[in-house]
């Protein structure tokens, strides 16, 4: 049981806009930034968005951020399929103090 | 460029320590906020954060697995060492070490609030008899 909670899964055809939820607690997402991972089949996980809302460099512009309270979302528009892959929300939880994981979104493109 | 790398044994048994070394390059770990972290992945499953390291020997622990889990640190030789006691065979995972940034505003860094980037490339560690 993971302390975020993600969708496990999701999908969206070429072109379209999904978004993947990510809900926390007062103690994480709620006083803390949230960061986003995209991990391809058969790779380590990579970087997506950092605070909250923040694209690392070479991140296409598709992909955004948001937080609300203690929700957090990410948005891909204009999908593709090279999209496919599972993405994971992250935080700090002032109450463990330890890095917290969402139990990760399985992203299909039909 | 910032690159880690994991290595370790493959396969231990079960009651046994395991012992993992991330050795790094492209930074310090004597640099003011930065951390290496571990975390890890059993197959098909869900990111699992075990624990971090930071610039000022400053160590965090899931409190889960708490009492089982050492982390150090040796800046001389660019290296990050975790050790996990007692593995059982739901230990088999893919363990990754990362780089830690710290989140930086208005002159102030708190390393708590960084994210992993990049990492390494992973290990599979499998526990079975």
């Amino acid at each position: 049981q993971s302390v975020l909670t993600q969708p496990p899964s999701a999908s969206g055809t070429p072109g379209q806009r999904v978004t993947i939820s990510c809900s926390g607690s007062s103690s994480n997402i709620g006083s803390n930034t949230v960061n986003w991972y995209q991990q391809l089949p058969g790779t380590a996980p990579k970087l997506l968005i950092y605070s909250n809302n923040q694209r690392p460099s070479g991140v296409p512009d598709r992909f955004s951020g948001s937080k609300s309270g203690t929700s957090a979302s990410l948005a891909i528009s204009g999908l593709q399929s090279e999209d496919e892959a599972d993405y994971y929300c992250a935080a700090w939880d002032d109450s463990l103090m330890v890095g917290v994981f969402g139990g990760g979104t399985k992203l299909t493109v039909l | 460029q910032i690159t880690l790398k994991e290595s370790g044994p493959t396969l231990v048994k079960p009651t046994q320590t395991l012992t993992l070394t991330c050795t790094f390059s492209g930074f310090s770990l004597s640099t003011s906020g930065v951390g290496v972290g571990w975390i890890r992945q059993p197959p098909g499953k869900a990111l699992e954060w075990l624990a971090l390291i930071y610039w000022n020997d400053d160590k965090r622990y899931s409190p889960s697995l708490k009492s089982r889990l050492t982390i150090t640190k040796d800046t001389s030789k660019n290296q990050v060492v975790l050790t996990m006691t007692k593995m059982d065979p739901v230990d088999t995972a893919t363990y990754y070490c990362a780089h830690s940034t710290p989140y930086c505003s208005g002159g102030s860094c708190y390393p708590y609030l960084g994210w992993f980037d990049p990492w390494g490339q992973g290990t599979l560690v499998t526990v079975s008899s």
